[in-house]
């Protein structure tokens, strides 16, 4: 399958600081990247929708200033998150997707588990 | 969405078949049924998707029901390794071109010796 790569796989900051995630798609072009987060015990939460070229879409309650994405090319999407506080504390996901003919398939990421002070 | 319905927890003996159910009796005729998996503290792994037909890949098959309303992965022999939450999930249909995958709380399957 598809590798999809995520720098850093942990990071532990203080309150206030700003975190970047990067998401590599190593094997494949991917126009449209998604970044998830996931408590502990809890399920996957769709946060957003990067398109290559153009602004993320948020799904509802996900703060776009708080939480900002940048999809400059095919292979490389980044999620900042400014002004990092413990509740936002999480494991942080990145997926990929890959299209080929009428069905398509995301591939995600390892994660990155983002700790804050 | 269409939404899917999995059990929460199942137990497979080492080397046994593993045959995972999910429920998805609203989809849509577009809509194609995945199947991911996440073992602790990573991200999810694709395991395979299908529309109408049954899929066999190297990890899995995907059984799906001639009306589609529910499918079951079957793992042919489960291993030690194979122990994760299993995510049964049905694509957002036409009104989302970027076929975004909402997540359920999948089945907890534990493999044992």
């Amino acid at each position: 399958g598809a590798v999809v790569s995520q720098h850093p796989s942990r990071v532990i900051c203080k309150s206030g600081t700003s975190v970047k995630i990067e998401c590599r798609s190593l094997d494949f072009q991917a126009t449209t990247m998604f970044w998830y987060r996931q408590f502990p015990k809890q399920s996957l939460m769709l946060m957003a929708t990067s398109n290559e070229g153009s602004k993320a879409t948020y799904e509802q309650g996900v703060e776009k200033d708080k939480f900002l994405i940048n999809h400059a090319s095919l292979t490389l999407s980044t999620l900042t998150v400014t002004s990092a506080h413990p509740e936002d504390s999480s494991f942080y996901i990145c997926s990929a997707r890959w299209a080929s003919g009428v069905s398509d398939t995301q591939y995600f990421g390892p994660g990155t588990r983002l700790t804050v002070l | 969405d269409a939404k899917t319905t999995q059990p929460p927890s199942m137990d497979c003996a080492e080397g046994r078949a593993a045959n995972l159910p999910c429920n998805h009796s609203t989809i849509s005729g577009n809509e194609y049924v995945y199947w991911y998996r996440q073992i602790h503290s990573q991200g999810p792994q694709y395991i395979i998707h299908g529309l109408k037909n049954n899929e066999t890949n190297e990890m899995a098959s995907l059984i799906i029901t001639e009306d589609r309303k529910s499918s079951t992965l079957i793992l042919p022999h489960a291993t030690l390794r194979d122990t994760a939450v299993y995510y049964c999930i049905v694509r957002v249909g036409a009104t989302d071109s970027w076929g975004k995958l909402q997540f359920g709380a999948g089945t907890q399957v534990v493999v044992t010796p």
